[in-house]
């Protein structure tokens, strides 16, 4: 039972670098989802896909991109890396419809010097 | 725009008090509500969930939430807190006609004395 998985769990950027942070499920879910948290600010979306081919955009895109090539996989790319992108990501899952709860990874803490 | 609002951004308990979190959200459609909790350096647990039937919902813990449709809430409460409560708590909906959109509050820290 992996659920939600999430890596890496720690990451050290330097400004101008660029990465992917890697998040898969295996429940089948439609619904994959992307969060920042920030101190006194909860979690923030930054983009979301409702299935395979299909994203948009959340509260606060700016400064990453994302796919979703298939069910299972939802990369989220942070382009050029600045200090505001500092905070803790996290992806989470869960059908569109009917009547489920999200179901989160454990979480990176990026941080970018 | 769809938004959660905690009303509380930290409280302090002592040991056996009572615990009430407001939450409030503005959407006119139907909604699944949820309370999650994070424990430090931990993510994110499911402590109860609403999504139709009786507005009083039972979680894990001894928590419970109640739905107040007329007034956009989903209050949590426990009647006695424990040290080992302490974490933060989010409130969030899910908009049912957005392709199951999660939408969380600020998150209310609890710190609870012993």
């Amino acid at each position: 039972n992996a659920g939600v998985t999430q890596t890496p769990k720690f990451q050290v950027l330097k400004t101008g670098q660029s990465m992917t942070l890697q998040c898969a499920q295996d429940m089948n879910h439609e619904y994959m989802s992307w969060y920042r948290q920030d101190p006194g600010m909860g979690l923030r979306l930054i983009h979301y896909s409702v299935g395979a081919g299909i994203t948009d955009q959340g509260e606060v895109p700016n400064g990453y991109n994302v796919s979703r090539s298939t069910t299972e996989d939802f990369p989220l790319r942070l382009l050029s890396a600045a200090p505001s992108q500092t905070s803790v990501y996290f992806c989470a899952s869960s059908t569109t419809g009917g009547s489920t709860e999200a179901f989160f990874g454990q979480g990176t803490r990026l941080t970018v010097v | 725009a769809q938004s959660v609002s905690q009303h509380n951004h930290h409280v302090i308990l002592s040991e056996a008090a009572s615990l009430e979190l407001g939450c409030n959200y503005s959407y006119g459609g139907t909604v699944n509500l949820f309370w999650y909790v994070q424990y430090p350096g931990q993510h994110l647990q499911l402590l109860l969930k609403y999504f139709s039937g009786d507005p009083l919902v039972k979680g894990i813990k001894g928590f419970e939430a109640e739905f107040i449709k007329s007034k956009f809430s989903f209050n949590l409460r426990k009647p006695s807190v424990q040290w080992s409560d302490t974490a933060e708590y989010f409130c969030a909906v899910k908009l049912y006609n957005q392709g199951g959109k999660l939408i969380f509050g600020q998150g209310t820290e609890l710190s609870v004395k012993p």
